[in-house]
């Protein structure tokens, strides 16, 4: 089955810098590679994905790449601010009986800690 | 249309009961999932509906747990004699396959303790 490890566990970035959370992913059929924003006790949210046909997408302060090749896919956030401080998630698309490329595998997480 | 809900929020129980949590998915979504996140990890998948057929359910984790979505709107997932490994947050999501894709909406999830 799909694998996907993320790096860092833990980043730490001056209010206003650019951060930035690496994952890689095993299964060369997944397609679908969202990332998930979750605050402490709350639902994970969805901030931006990215489908296999795409190499990069950018929703104003936040852009994702994707290197199929490498399997291989980030989250850029730039221009920091204190509401930015969660943990991240990213994760990838599994191909499940039935069809369907929708059965997501997640990473371990980023906890992004924004310093003033 | 408010999300996904789920309830309840939080349970406890003792070990060797039975729990069971509901989930009603984002209206006229026709794809529903079960997740279960343990502290400091991202979710884990187990199992989803598409309408009421149930098309993936190897991964859950042991034959106490079951789901169902019976009418393919709501949905249940049941966690028989309960165990203190089975202590976790239990998120449900949902998602209109089909129409934008396969974005995936989370509800709050409903925290389980077993003592």
């Amino acid at each position: 089955g799909e694998n996907v490890e993320q790096h860092p566990s833990t980043l730490s970035v001056q209010e206003g810098d650019s951060a930035v959370i690496k994952c890689t992913y095993s299964d060369s059929a997944s397609n679908y590679f969202p990332w998930y924003k979750q605050e402490l006790g709350k639902r994970p949210q969805l901030i931006i994905d990215i489908r296999s046909n795409v190499g990069e997408k950018k929703d104003q302060r936040i852009a994702v790449t994707l290197n199929k090749t490498a399997k291989h896919f980030s989250l850029h956030i730039t221009e920091t601010q204190p509401e930015d401080s969660a943990v991240y998630f990213c994760a990838a698309s599994l191909l499940l009986s039935g069809g369907g490329a929708d059965g997501l595998t997640f990473g371990k997480g980023t906890h992004l800690i924004i310093q003033p | 249309d408010t999300g996904v809900s789920q309830d309840p929020r939080h349970k406890i129980t003792k070990r060797g009961q039975n729990v069971t949590f509901r989930c009603d998915p984002i209206s006229e979504h026709n794809r529903l999932y079960w997740y279960r996140q343990t502290l400091g990890q991202g979710p884990e998948f187990l199992t989803y509906f598409q309408n009421e057929a149930q098309l993936e359910k190897s991964r859950l984790l042991s034959d106490r747990f079951s789901a169902e979505r019976p009418k393919g709107s709501f949905s249940t997932l049941e966690i028989q004699r309960t165990e203190q490994g089975d202590s976790a947050m239990y998120l449900c999501a949902s998602s209109l396959l089909g129409f934008s894709g396969n974005t995936i909406y989370f509800g709050e999830g409903s925290w389980l303790t077993v003592v």
